[in-house]
């Protein structure tokens, strides 16, 4: 257990809705990162948050968006949904700025159809 | 652009040694870090190697070459639970890019 936590677990929807995905840092960590893992991928980074602030920009879509909270919780916003965005989205922490050592949550498996 | 190449797949026998390679073009490089990622699961942190030269943690080593961009991770005495992908991945400021993963067979 990374100590990072994400819900939902699984996420079925439809073209064109909008979900919200959350996901909670390892206690003390400033940093979350966003990945997307599509099937049998690799991980594409989206996005970075350090302690409330952006701080890094991958890939992200603009029918994408993410936030970070006051108290580090961070949610991942996927809008006007289309198939290919069916993927494994994960949660990552790490303590600082460094983005070397992340601790992953146990994502969340969207499925559009 | 930036990316990291990895062989796709690689096979070795329990008990033996492998090696998974990795070779990078990126810009504003800071470190090489590999992670495992079991099926179904989330990536897990095996190492980091900032500096050139050889990472040792238990069985699993690193080493990396800057002059020469490139990487390896080093399992000795395979277990059939180092069945899984690894990836490499590089840091560049806060930037973090991943390899396409290397899926490893370890064979009884």
């Amino acid at each position: 257990d990374s100590g990072v936590t994400q819900t939902p677990k699984h996420l079925i929807t439809a073209t064109g809705q909008r979900v919200t995905l959350r996901c909670s840092p390892r206690s003390g960590d400033l940093s979350v990162y966003w990945y997307q893992q599509s099937l049998d991928q690799g991980l594409q980074f989206l996005i970075q948050y350090y302690n409330g602030e952006e701080r890094a920009k991958g890939n992200i879509l603009e029918r994408f968006s993410a936030q970070q909270f006051p108290d580090l919780h961070s949610e991942l916003n996927l809008s006007s949904l289309e198939l290919g965005d069916s993927a494994l989205y994960f949660c990552a922490s790490s303590a600082g700025l460094d983005s070397y050592e992340q601790y992953f949550g146990p994502g969340t498996r969207l499925t559009v159809t | 652009g930036q990316s990291l190449e990895q062989p796709s797949e690689v096979t070795a026998v329990e008990g033996a040694i492998v090696q998974i390679n990795c070779t990078y073009q990126t810009s504003g490089f800071y470190g090489l870090s590999w992670y495992q990622q079991h099926d179904g699961g989330a990536p897990t942190f095996l190492s980091y190697n900032a500096l050139d030269g050889l990472e040792e943690t238990g069985r699993f080593s690193s080493f990396l070459s800057r002059s020469d961009s490139y990487g390896y991770l080093l399992l000795q005495e395979l277990q059939m639970k180092d069945s899984a992908s690894y990836f490499c991945a590089s840091t560049g400021g806060f930037k973090t890019i991943f390899g396409a993963g290397t899926r490893l067979f370890v064979k009884a």
